[in-house]
């Protein structure tokens, strides 16, 4: 499997412009994370999915983000509108509960978010 | 909420040195990881050890979970081995299926 796979890896826009970030997860995992990484903050989860469900958003800032998991392969995060303070580096990682996998979490190389 | 903390926060060693980073936990945990953010900040798995130990390379890791803590050793350390080491940790609370991050210890190594 190739991993989780995120895109895109680097995006500059313009405050007030709308964003979407995309994640891949690994195939069979049935967790989906968002989590977004600052200086100030460090590794905070916004949001996580469990088939395809979203189980606790009480991570996400407020009500400018918005995530989905249409499918089992597929999850966006989106900010509308988009504010300098939402610069950061957003990672997207993928779980299961199976015994077979032993490795824990996996994430994606992340989106390098930046807002002028 | 579960707490996570790692010690300590930075640290600066000579190529070749040894170190021990150490991570506490606030309660029971289902899952642990390390990771090491490498300075193009990706985050690499490098072990998952919710108990026991285990070795890869010129890195080991072990975890009491009795206890409450785990300890991740770097031996021989290597340049390479700069950047940022997290642990995270998923409470065994029912329905608690989240990994809980450190604020993480910085490392640089000098040769």
């Amino acid at each position: 499997d190739a991993g989780v796979i995120q895109s895109p890896r680097h995006e500059v826009t313009e405050m007030g412009q709308e964003v979407t970030l995309r994640c891949k997860p690994i195939s069979g995992h049935d967790y989906l994370f968002w989590y977004r990484q600052t200086m100030m903050r460090g590794l905070e989860l916004l949001i996580y999915f469990n088939n395809n469900v979203p189980i606790d958003d009480s991570g996400m800032p407020e009500d400018r983000f918005s995530a989905k998991m249409p499918n089992a392969s597929f999850s966006t995060l989106k900010i509308q509108p988009s504010e300098p303070r939402d610069s950061a580096v957003y990672f997207c990682a993928s779980s299961t509960d199976s015994l077979d996998w032993d490795y824990g979490y996996t994430f994606g190389s992340g989106t390098r978010l930046t807002v002028v | 909420g579960i707490q996570v903390e790692q010690s300590p926060p930075d640290l600066i060693l000579q190529e070749g040195a040894n170190s021990t980073l150490r991570c506490n936990f606030s309660d029971s945990v289902n899952n642990l990881q390390w990771f090491h953010q490498n300075p193009w900040g990706q985050l690499i798995n490098l072990f998952y050890i919710p108990s026991g130990t285990k070795q890869n390379g010129r890195l080991s890791a072990t975890t009491v979970a009795t206890e409450r803590y785990s300890l991740l050793y770097i031996s021989s350390s290597q340049t390479t081995d700069s950047g940022v080491y997290f642990c995270a940790v998923e409470s065994a609370a029912r329905g608690y299926n989240k990994l809980i991050f450190g604020a993480g210890t910085r490392l640089a190594v000098h040769p």
